[in-house]
């Protein structure tokens, strides 16, 4: 069955960078669009990228353009995000998430991994 | 940028039906994902391009959009279906994703 599962997470200082990593399978990785999504302890749900199923487009919103990059590797079946100069907002939960064909919904969810920033 | 606005809570009785709504400009003119969180779990689709269900998801669970309104509806619903409900749509104008405020659904 479909399997997402991050790793990656901890305790970091503000102004540090981290990265994250999503290992995938039970599916053919390299033909799904995948999404970063992450959630603040108590609040909602906020998207923080999207790569096509190649590699070759990627979005990210206002708020974190620049300083957030996703990729890729097909080889591997695996989705990274990296994330420099952390923030104390930045602080939650992170998940990887598979976009359904032929949707744009989000089919598959990992069950996180928790970054925390705080000096 | 695009804005989804919920209603912050929903309480009902169980059996009886929850009406959960997601406001936005021309929403109807989008396609309306829905997603169930239990606390400390990921979150799970439970309609998705508006009316579909994914495999097991109960008949229970439906879905309407138009105008500047989506709704998700759970009919009969039980005590398991105690939890927060996100709407999200995909705003082709930016390419990004939006998700709504959520709504949490007690049952009383």
């Amino acid at each position: 069955q479909v399997q997402l599962v991050e790793s990656g997470g901890g305790v970091v200082q503000p102004g540090r960078s981290l990265r994250l990593s999503c290992a995938a399978s039970g599916f053919t990785f390299s033909t799904y669009t995948l999404h970063w999504v992450r959630q603040a302890p108590g609040e909602g749900l906020e998207w923080v990228a999207v790569i096509s199923s190649d590699g070759t487009n990627k979005y990210y919103p206002d708020s974190l353009k620049g300083r957030f990059t996703i990729s890729r590797d097909n080889s591997k079946n695996t989705l990274y995000l990296q994330m420099n100069t952390l923030r104390d907002e930045d602080t939650a939960v992170y998940y990887c998430a598979r976009q359904r064909e032929r949707s744009t919904a989000l089919d598959s969810w990992g069950q996180g991994t928790l970054v925390t920033v705080s000096s | 940028s695009y804005v989804l606005t919920q209603s912050p809570s929903v309480s009902v009785a169980p059996g009886q039906t929850a009406r959960i709504t997601c406001g936005g400009y021309n929403i109807g003119t989008k396609s309306v994902h829905w997603y169930r969180q239990k606390p400390g779990q990921a979150p799970v689709v439970v309609v998705y391009d508006d009316s579909a269900r994914p495999s097991g998801i109960p008949e229970r669970f439906s879905g309407s959009n138009s105008g500047s309104t989506a709704t998700l509806i759970i009919s009969r619903v039980e005590v398991g279906d105690e939890a927060d409900y996100y709407c999200q749509v995909w705003d082709s104008s930016t390419d990004h994703r939006v998700f709504g405020t959520g709504t949490k659904v007690t049952v009383l």
